[in-house]
């Protein structure tokens, strides 16, 4: 398996600018979840779905973010407009509904908004 | 959740033997402790998980005592690519999400 797709790797806009980020989970994996890295806050979950359904999205900062599952093999998360300070490391990561909370991380879209 | 409790950082030098130990006071009877490795520009990725006494796989070991109210990473004769940030993670094999805390930076030196 390829493991957790993320696209784009890098992403530079400006403020204002409506931003994509994109995923493809592990294939299998029932549970997506959408996390935020910056040297500030360290890393923060967004929101996670659950058989393509969110779940809790009490980690999205502001009305601005919004996240989509549209089936089992995509997801996006969307910031309109962006800010400067959206400027993080976004990781998409994925897992099965069995185990012990094993994740599986993307490598992640650094995205630098100006 | 339970709160876990690591050093920020940590230095060490080639071939040495390096632990790591998390503090975990109020974790729950229903508990496993995981930790998470991460290179700079990656993902975390999944390093090793155990509920108790000892766990051991190719890329370390996990010392977790009787009371379980911390455990101890132990990664055998370190190299310079083994610098990264280590979490130590609590929470039940029911629990839907992981908070992960600071971690610790492990610089390992020539």
């Amino acid at each position: 398996d390829a493991g957790v797709i993320q696209s784009p790797r890098h992403e530079v806009t400006e403020m204002g600018q409506e931003v994509t980020l994109r995923c493809k989970p592990i294939s299998g994996h029932d549970y997506l979840f959408w996390y935020r890295q910056t040297m500030m806050r360290g890393l923060e979950l967004l929101i996670y779905f659950n058989n393509n359904v969110p779940i809790d999205d009490s980690g999205m900062p502001e009305d601005r973010f919004s996240a989509k599952m549209p089936n089992a093999s995509f997801s996006t998360l969307k910031i309109q407009p962006s800010e400067p300070r959206d400027s993080a490391v976004y990781f998409c990561a994925s897992r099965t509904g069995t185990g012990h909370e094993k994740l599986f991380f993307g490598s992640g879209t650094q995205l630098s908004v100006l | 959740l339970a709160k876990t409790t690591q050093p920020i950082s940590m230095d060490s030098y080639e071939g040495q033997e390096v632990n790591i130990t998390c503090s975990h006071n109020n974790i729950a009877t229903n508990d496993y402790i995981t930790w998470y490795q991460q290179f700079p520009s990656q993902g975390p990725r999944f390093i090793i998980q155990g509920y108790k006494t000892k766990v051991t796989n190719e890329v370390a070991s996990l010392f977790i005592p009787a009371d379980r109210k911390s455990s101890t990473l132990s990664l055998p004769r370190v190299s310079l690519s083994d610098t990264a940030v280590y979490y130590c993670l609590v929470a039940s094999g029911s629990a839907r999400q992981l908070t992960f805390g600071s971690g610790t930076q492990l610089t390992v030196l020539p």
